[in-house]
């Protein structure tokens, strides 16, 4: 049991890049969740996702599109990569309701 | 949406209790109050949960008085480890509104 992966690890891209973070969970959740964190910061919601084929935005959804097509994945898509979204991306999945959140070890991306 | 606020750092030594107060007026009738752990360079994992009165479990305590405005994470005979970020939610989820606030947390600094 994996619980949730992200990949890749690190990355780093220029600026109009576009690129797709990967998040996996082996729990059966139907919950997903991205979030970025800045430095110093908390967690800003991004997308999130309540089943398979169901999305919607979160705080800070500007510049990334996601998709949810089975409910082991939640990849996140970059568009055009811009210095603003360098940060940590942590994707999470629980069963719903106020269930516990588990958090996948993170991406850290920067763009130049 | 509840908005909570936690000192920004704490620190403390080995062996002592530690308890980390997180102040939020604007908890609704179905909130719950979670806390989460986080290292560096780790995703947050969480602690513990509750809705009111006094919860325990095997690594902490979160006790709540009865108006529900506040909460204290008690964190009993600290060691080195216990040093990371905790992060103090108020919030529920509901089937299509996510609903999550994640503050900058309190740095805990343990010294032996």
């Amino acid at each position: 049991n994996a619980g949730v992966t992200q990949t890749p690890k690190f990355q780093v891209l220029k600026t109009g890049q576009s690129m797709t973070l990967q998040c996996a969970q082996d729990m059966n959740h139907e919950y997903m969740s991205w979030y970025r964190q800045d430095p110093g910061m908390g967690l800003r919601l991004i997308h999130y996702s309540v089943g398979a084929g169901i999305t919607d935005q979160g705080e800070v959804p500007n510049g990334y599109n996601v998709s949810r097509s089975t409910t082991e994945d939640f990849p996140l898509r970059l568009l055009s990569a811009a210095p603003s979204q360098t940060s940590v991306y942590f994707c999470a999945s629980y069963r719903g309701g106020t269930d516990t959140q588990y958090f996948g070890p993170g991406t850290r991306l920067t763009v130049l | 949406l509840a908005k909570t606020t936690q000192p920004i750092s704490m620190d403390s030594y080995e062996g002592q209790e530690v308890n980390i107060t997180c102040s939020h007026n604007n908890i609704a009738t179905n909130d719950y109050i979670t806390w989460y752990q986080q290292f560096p360079s780790q995703g947050p994992r969480f602690i513990i949960q509750g809705y009111k009165t006094k919860v325990t479990n095997e690594v902490a305590s979160l006790f709540i008085p009865a108006d529900r405005k506040s909460s204290t994470l008690s964190l009993p005979r600290v060691s080195l480890s216990d040093t990371a970020v905790y992060y103090c939610l108020v919030g529920r989820s509901m089937d299509s509104n996510y609903q999550l606030i994640w503050g900058a947390g309190t740095k805990l600094i343990i010294k032996p």
